[in-house]
């Protein structure tokens, strides 16, 4: 089973609102990522959790708060965000984070939000 | 030069036809490749991935890889109408601490 589950599957947020993304996977994974994805481009990376620490932080604004409450969840809060922040949201799992290593990431469904 | 390069189509091949994806990356140290299928408005979903060079097969899928020229393809034979959609090739950079880095995706098109 390689299944990454993530709620909700749309937002639509103003941009005076907190919301948060949720995302979990069962697989015994150590590493989560939150990409981002906007039409016609690849995902981009915004933050990778390795057993349970956020290891990479690719300069990502704070209104997006990343946490790691243990290693099967990951959450993505969204606060005062700006409507250029509307895009696909992805999580994605791996058994770890390493350099050299051979390790196959699997993506959930996507969060699709859209900030007005 | 990008890290991972990728022919941004669109690739048009006829139903039954072949269809090759090309990629090369610039990272020498990378060790490890992917290829992820895109379909529109969904999630990357990882098709195949290839660590030695060579051939790898599964199913209709053949991902190949030549770590001398830093290339890799996927080839899909017998290409369905279903099998239209965009490729993401994917390599972990050993010089970014295991980051996955995606080209820009090649466009597949199957015309039935």
């Amino acid at each position: 089973d390689t299944e990454v589950t993530q709620t909700p599957k749309h937002l639509v947020m103003g941009m005076t609102n907190k919301k948060s993304l949720k995302c979990e996977q069962h697989m015994g994974h150590r590493a989560m990522y939150w990409y981002k994805q906007k039409a016609k481009k690849p995902p981009e990376l915004m933050f990778v959790y390795s057993y349970e620490k956020l290891s990479i932080n690719e300069s990502v604004p704070s209104r997006f708060s990343p946490e790691c409450p243990n290693s099967s969840l990951l959450n993505l809060h969204l606060h005062a965000l700006q409507p250029e922040d509307s895009a696909l949201y992805l999580c994605a799992s791996s058994r770890q984070v390493d350099s050299g290593g051979a390790y196959e990431q699997y993506f959930g469904p996507g969060t699709r939000l859209t900030v007005t | 030069q990008k890290e991972v390069e990728q022919n941004s189509g669109p690739l048009s091949v006829p139903e039954g036809a072949i269809a090759s994806l090309n990629c090369t990356y610039s990272d020498r140290g990378s060790q490890s490749f992917f290829w992820y299928r895109q379909y529109s408005g969904k999630s990357p979903e990882l098709i195949m991935f290839i660590y030695s060079n060579g051939d790898k097969e599964d199913g209709r899928f053949t991902a190949q890889l030549n770590k001398a020229s830093q290339y890799v393809s996927l080839l899909i034979r017998d290409s369905q109408p279903s099998d239209s959609a965009t490729y993401l090739c994917a390599v972990i950079s050993y010089n970014q601490g295991g980051k996955l880095i995606f080209g820009q995706g090649t466009e597949l098109s199957v015309k039935p």
